[in-house]
């Protein structure tokens, strides 16, 4: 079975430059996390989908960041204009239900110049 | 708020020792407990979960209790193997009058097994 498929896998880039991270769920699952991990901070929450609806963005750094979910096989983590300090591998999860049991993808690792 | 915290790492120990990870957590209500478990270059996978006091979560050897009294969530394992080199992650899921997805992680503790 197919798990969480995110891509690009690794993405370097330069400071002021757009970047858009892809993300394709389980099928059949409901929900969809994006989540950034960094070693100062650790795994943050960005925001989750359900159906579809964002429906929790409060971790969303600043207006730089936006994410959509145009259908349920799909989604996006943008980020205009990119900054050094948002380098940081970037993970998407998908979960059939709210049991708390998420399935992550590999992961996007970014780096930006 | 919701919090967890677990014990600094790494954590270097020899192959076939006993393992304890300590997990604390705050939260009000009655949250969901979690173990996942990060191998190099990989995504988070889950690897047991406790879903009300008392419970204990197993799977592949590693094993938690559900401690309400005092607030814990501790990772053992008898015998550890070093394919259980990994970063392991305690987090629950808060319960808000209903099951909630939103995971709150512990900033995770780097497990090293040496031959």
């Amino acid at each position: 079975d197919a798990g969480v498929i995110q891509s690009p896998r690794h993405e370097v880039t330069e400071m002021g430059q757009e970047v858009t991270l892809r993300c394709k769920p389980i099928s059949g699952h409901d929900y969809l996390f994006w989540y950034r991990q960094t070693m100062m901070r650790g795994l943050e929450l960005l925001i989750y989908f359900n159906n579809n609806v964002p429906i929790d963005d409060s971790g969303m750094p600043e207006d730089r960041f936006s994410a959509k979910m145009p259908n349920a096989s799909f989604s996006t983590l943008k980020i205009q204009p990119s900054e050094p300090r948002d380098s940081a591998v970037y993970f998407c999860a998908s979960s059939p239900r709210a049991t708390g049991e998420l399935f992550f993808g590999e992961g996007s690792r970014l780096t930006v110049l | 708020g919701d919090s967890v915290t677990q014990m600094e790492g790494p954590v270097t120990l020899s192959e076939e020792a006993f393992l304890t990870i300590n997990c604390t957590y705050t939260a009000t209500g009655y949250p969901s407990l979690f173990w996942y478990v990060q191998y190099p270059g990989e995504g988070l996978q889950l690897l047991l979960k406790a879903t009300k006091a008392d419970d204990k979560g197993s799977n592949k050897g590693f094993e938690a209790t559900y401690r309400k009294e005092t607030t814990s969530f501790h990772l053992e394992k008898g015998s550890v193997q070093v394919s259980d080199s990994a970063v392991y992650f305690c987090a629950l899921s808060p319960y808000y009058g209903g099951a909630t997805n939103k995971l709150i992680f512990g900033t995770g503790t780097l497990l090293a097994v040496q031959p």
